[in-house]
């Protein structure tokens, strides 16, 4: 079980709005440390979608958007497209015994 | 282009060892801290251990503590992960993945292809 919560799944239709929530704790992004985010497609290496909580590398469509207030974070996607149709996961730095980095445990996002 | 490129994955019995190699081009490696991270089939991803740019500073799950040890040669441009007493439960695909930026910061915009690891009998 991840120290970092996500929603097992999320859906939506082609061009809708989607979020997606990462829980956390006091040990984690309560204490201020970055969120960032990550996209795997099906079969692939996972991509870096946004990190430090809100900015999105080069080559990362305005359509995706990151947020993080108190112990969550949220991915938020909108106008949605069936290539969006992934895992994600968040991601931050734990100062508990659970370790260093630490996952999120993955939302299977579908584009209805 | 920037590119990792894992290998050493395979199939071993419980108790075995591997060693994992990951190839870095395009990029400076010294500069940057790296990362192995791990995936079991159909689960998620889980944090393994990091390597600092220098070499000097490794972190590992409490997982795999005491098991694996990571190392790197900056001039071969490679990154090593020395896998010992092996567990079934050790299975995954092993990504090497690259620090955003010189200093580690979690964020890790490039990523290998990974290589399997079954660890069965």
């Amino acid at each position: 079980q991840s120290v970092l919560t996500q929603p097992p799944s999320v859906s939506g239709a082609p061009g809708q709005r989607v979020t997606i929530s990462c829980t956390g704790s006091s040990f984690n992004i309560g204490a201020g440390y970055d969120v960032h985010w990550y996209q795997q497609l099906p079969g692939t290496a996972p991509k870096l979608l946004m990190y430090g909580n809100s900015n999105r590398p080069s080559g990362v469509p305005d359509r995706f958007s990151g947020s993080k207030s108190g112990t969550s974070a949220s991915l938020a996607i909108t106008g949605l497209q069936a290539e969006d149709e992934a895992d994600y996961y968040c991601q931050t730095y734990d100062i508990s015994l659970n370790g260093f980095w630490v996952f999120g445990g993955g939302t299977k996002l579908t584009v209805l | 282009e920037v590119q990792l490129l894992e290998s050493g994955g395979g199939l071993v019995q419980p108790g075995g060892s591997l060693r994992l190699s990951c190839a870095a081009s395009g990029f400076t490696l010294s500069s940057y801290a790296m990362t192995w991270v791990r995936q079991a089939p159909g689960k998620g991803l889980e944090w393994v251990s990091t390597i600092s740019g220098s070499g000097v500073n490794t972190n590992y799950a409490d997982s795999v503590k005491g098991r694996f040890t990571l190392s790197r040669d900056n001039s071969k441009k490679t990154l090593y992960l020395q896998m010992n007493s092996l567990r079934p439960e050790d299975t995954a695909v092993y990504h090497c993945a690259k620090d955003l930026t010189s200093l580690p910061s979690g964020a890790f915009d490039i990523w290998g292809q990974g290589t399997m690891v079954t660890v069965s009998s």
